[in-house]
């Protein structure tokens, strides 16, 4: 299996603030990256695939970085919406999660 | 317009088995696989296996064993089974759409399944 590790698991950031989320794969994945958000009690929703190409409807504020082993999420101009549970999953081989980070607006 | 639904039973008895239907609609519907994928109550996602219209079907290693996923293409429903369960198969279960990749592009709401007797 390809080990995914998030950092950091939780983050407290303020409304207009700029995070960046990483995700580090336990071998290469080249691109094969996606990023999904998930809020209580709904689904994932793809925000980024190919570890840098914005989903269609998902607002510019998010965006992809990295390739190989290291990777990025970042949010800019944080909205109080964007409080959430965020994972990276790879892709290259059969899928597996990171554990999360969940995202506290304060 | 993208339309997944997972139903079956909420509540299933150690040893037995869970059965999962997942009904989906939308366009080109053989040109799309489907998973399952779960999620135990305050933790991370792990993909289960996936079947495409055609019957082609692959698993997570680790449950292997227990799986199976089958489709019915007259009713579009797509089925999970997962024999001789525990407490720790407790978990929402989700179906999810995806093309060639594994890149999960629509999931159903998703549906809440506990072991216990």
């Amino acid at each position: 299996d390809i080990q995914m590790t998030q950092s950091p698991s939780t983050l407290s950031a303020s409304v207009g603030d700029r995070v960046t989320i990483t995700c580090r794969a336990s071998q290469s994945i080249s691109s094969w990256l996606a990023w999904y958000q998930q809020k209580p009690g709904k689904a994932p929703n793809l925000l980024i695939y190919e570890a840098s190409n914005l989903e269609s409807g998902v607002t510019s504020r998010f965006s992809g970085s990295g390739s190989g082993t290291e990777f990025g999420l970042t949010i800019s101009s944080l909205q109080p919406n964007d409080s959430a549970t965020y994972y990276c999953q790879q892709y290259k081989s059969f899928p597996t999660f990171g554990q999360g980070t969940r995202l506290e607006i304060k | 317009q993208v339309q997944l639904q997972e139903s079956g039973p909420g509540l299933v008895k150690p040893s037995e088995t869970l059965s999962l239907t997942c009904t989906v609609s939308y366009d080109s519907i053989n040109s799309y696989h489907l998973s399952w994928l779960r999620q135990p109550p305050g933790k991370g996602l792990e993909w289960i296996g996936y079947m495409s219209y055609s019957g082609s079907t692959n698993y997570n290693p680790s449950l292997k064993s227990r799986v199976t996923v089958s489709v019915d293409t007259s009713k579009n429903h797509f089925s999970l089974r997962l024999t001789s369960v525990t407490a720790a198969d407790s978990a929402v279960y989700y179906c999810a759409r995806h093309s060639g990749t594994y890149l999960f592009d629509h999931w159903g709401q998703g549906t809440l399944v506990t072991v216990s007797s």
